[in-house]
């Protein structure tokens, strides 16, 4: 069965602190991996692509085939950077995309 | 604005009346998603279009729930005989896979 874990609820951290919000994810075939955002009273953005292996906003991912991981990371968090966060694998054979629970982050002044 | 549309934003219903929500994906994006979302939760997978064909849909979909995509434009989502349980934030999602899925600001559906 497809599955997506993200087992932090909740991430707070400090401005200027790293951040690592963790994605494990369970998907036949060869999916492509995405993490969405979500701030305060706005919709749900796409944040960054792993097929584009891009850096937004200072956030990164990383794909681990061997662990099936996607962890976003970012090296000096941000006030603004308080949102909810989502990973995302899918738009692969399988086609749909399939969210996990989300991880909220807190960066505190 | 070419983003995801969706109509209405809110909808308030007694319970066993039919309602229905539409949503107007970016015009060249061919996939087109539904999800379902409560308070503290993430999007759940409802059903997805690839054009004008339902690929999926969730085994946690209800006979209840319905959605179309004719032409493969637009979607509408109709729940039967809407139940409290139903009451929930629906987002709608379109991509031209494998971009990532672009959404809509959500019907929020209160059942009464």
């Amino acid at each position: 069965a497809q599955r997506v874990t993200q087992p932090e609820k909740l991430l707070s951290v400090f401005k200027g602190a790293p951040v690592e919000l963790k994605c494990n994810y369970s998907y036949s075939g060869s999916p492509e991996l995405f993490w969405y955002v979500q701030y305060s009273r706005q919709r749900l953005q796409l944040l960054l692509r792993h097929i584009s292996r891009e850096s937004i906003k200072g956030f990164t991912a990383d794909l681990n085939k061997g662990e099936t991981s996607f962890h976003l990371k970012k090296p000096f968090a941000q006030e603004e950077d308080s949102a909810m966060y989502y990973c995302a694998p899918g738009e692969g054979s399988q086609g749909n995309l399939i969210f996990g629970k989300g991880t909220k982050l807190s960066v505190k002044p | 604005d070419t983003g995801v549309s969706q109509d209405p934003r809110h909808k308030i219903t007694k319970r066993g009346q039919n309602v229905t929500f539409r949503c107007d994906p970016i015009s060249e994006h061919n996939r087109l998603y539904w999800y379902r979302q409560t308070l503290g939760q993430g999007p759940e997978f409802l059903t997805y279009f690839q054009n004008e064909a339902q690929l999926e849909k969730s085994r946690l979909l209800s006979d209840r729930f319905s959605a179309e995509r004719p032409k493969g434009s637009f979607s509408t989502l109709e729940i039967q005989r809407t139940e409290q349980g139903d009451s929930a934030m629906y987002l709608c999602a379109s991509s031209l896979a494998p971009q990532g899925a672009f959404f809509g600001q959500g019907t929020r559906l209160t059942v009464v």
